[in-house]
C-alpha cells in the first residue's frame, strides 16, 4: 500500500538546539499530520496542515513548534528550541480524505 | 475532548482461539465520529486494519471484525481464530472529519501475543 517515509529514524540532540523532522508523504495526498507519542502513553495529535496552512493544532503544539511543506517537498516539523519534554516518537501521517497513512516514526531524544 | 479507552496489553491468546479487544469511545466534538483499528506489527509502522464511518455498520479485514455501536459507544475488535502472525499491537482510534481535515484520538494500544 501507500508508504509514508520519515527521516531520520532516530535523532539525539542537546536541549536548546533546533531539530527538523522530515516526512515524505504519499504523493497525491492533501492533508498532512504530526502526532507525538511519549513512551508508555498514547499517540496524540499535534497538528494538521492543508493547502500550505495549519488547519488545527492541539495544546501540545507549542510556540516552539512549526510545520511547513515548501514546494511540495518534505513535510517538516521544526522544534526550536528543544526541551527535555520533547523527547518522544513523532509520527507523520498523510491522507486524501479521512484515511490516514502513517510513517514509521522518528525517535527524538533530547539530552 | 474526544477520547478512546481500550483493553491495554499484554493480551495472550493461544493459536486458533478467539479474541476480543474492547474499545469504547467518547466523542464530544461530533455526534458520529469515524472509528478505526490500526495495527503495528513488530518492526513495522502503524497501518490501518479496518474502518467504519457509519454507525451501525461492521468493518472487517484479515478475519478481524468490529461493529460501530452508537448505543454503547463501543467498537470492539474480534477474531474467531487467531494465528501467530496476528501478534502485534492493536490501537483503537476515533476520527473527527471536518472541512480542515481530520484528527485521530488513539487508545493506548493492546499488545497481542499469540502462542503456538
Amino acid at each position: 500500500g501507500p508508504k509514508v517515509l520519515q527521516i531520520p529514524s532516530h535523532q539525539i540532540i542537546d536541549m536548546g538546539q533546533m531539530v527538523t523532522l522530515n516526512c515524505d508523504p504519499v504523493s497525491n495526498h492533501l492533508y498532512f499530520y504530526w502526532y507525538k507519542q511519549i513512551l508508555g502513553q498514547q499517540m496524540e495529535f499535534l497538528v494538521n496542515f492543508y493547502n500550505g496552512k495549519v488547519m488545527e493544532k492541539s495544546k501540545l503544539f507549542k510556540d516552539q513548534f512549526s510545520v511547513e511543506r515548501p514546494d511540495g517537498s518534505y513535510f517538516t516539523l521544526k522544534i526550536q528550541p528543544t526541551a527535555l519534554e520533547d523527547s518522544a516518537v513523532y509520527f507523520c501521517a498523510s491522507s486524501f480524505h479521512y484515511e490516514q497513512y502513517f510513517g514509521p516514526g522518528t525517535r527524538l531524544t533530547v539530552l | 475532548g474526544d477520547s478512546v479507552t481500550q483493553t491495554e496489553g499484554p493480551v495472550t491468546v493461544s493459536e486458533s482461539e478467539s479474541l476480543i479487544i474492547n474499545c469504547t469511545y467518547s466523542a464530544t466534538s461530533i455526534a458520529y465520529p469515524n472509528l478505526f483499528w490500526y495495527v503495528r506489527y513488530p518492526g513495522e509502522g502503524l497501518q490501518l486494519l479496518l474502518k467504519v464511518i457509519t454507525a451501525g455498520q461492521k468493518g472487517s479485514s484479515r478475519g478481524f471484525e468490529a461493529t460501530y455501536n452508537k448505543e454503547t459507544t463501543s467498537f470492539h475488535l474480534q477474531k474467531a481464530s487467531v494465528q501467530e502472525s496476528d501478534s502485534a499491537v492493536y490501537y483503537c482510534a476515533l476520527g473527527v472529519q471536518q472541512g480542515t481535515g481530520s484528527k485521530l484520538s488513539f487508545g493506548k494500544g493492546a499488545k497481542l501475543t499469540v502462542s503456538p
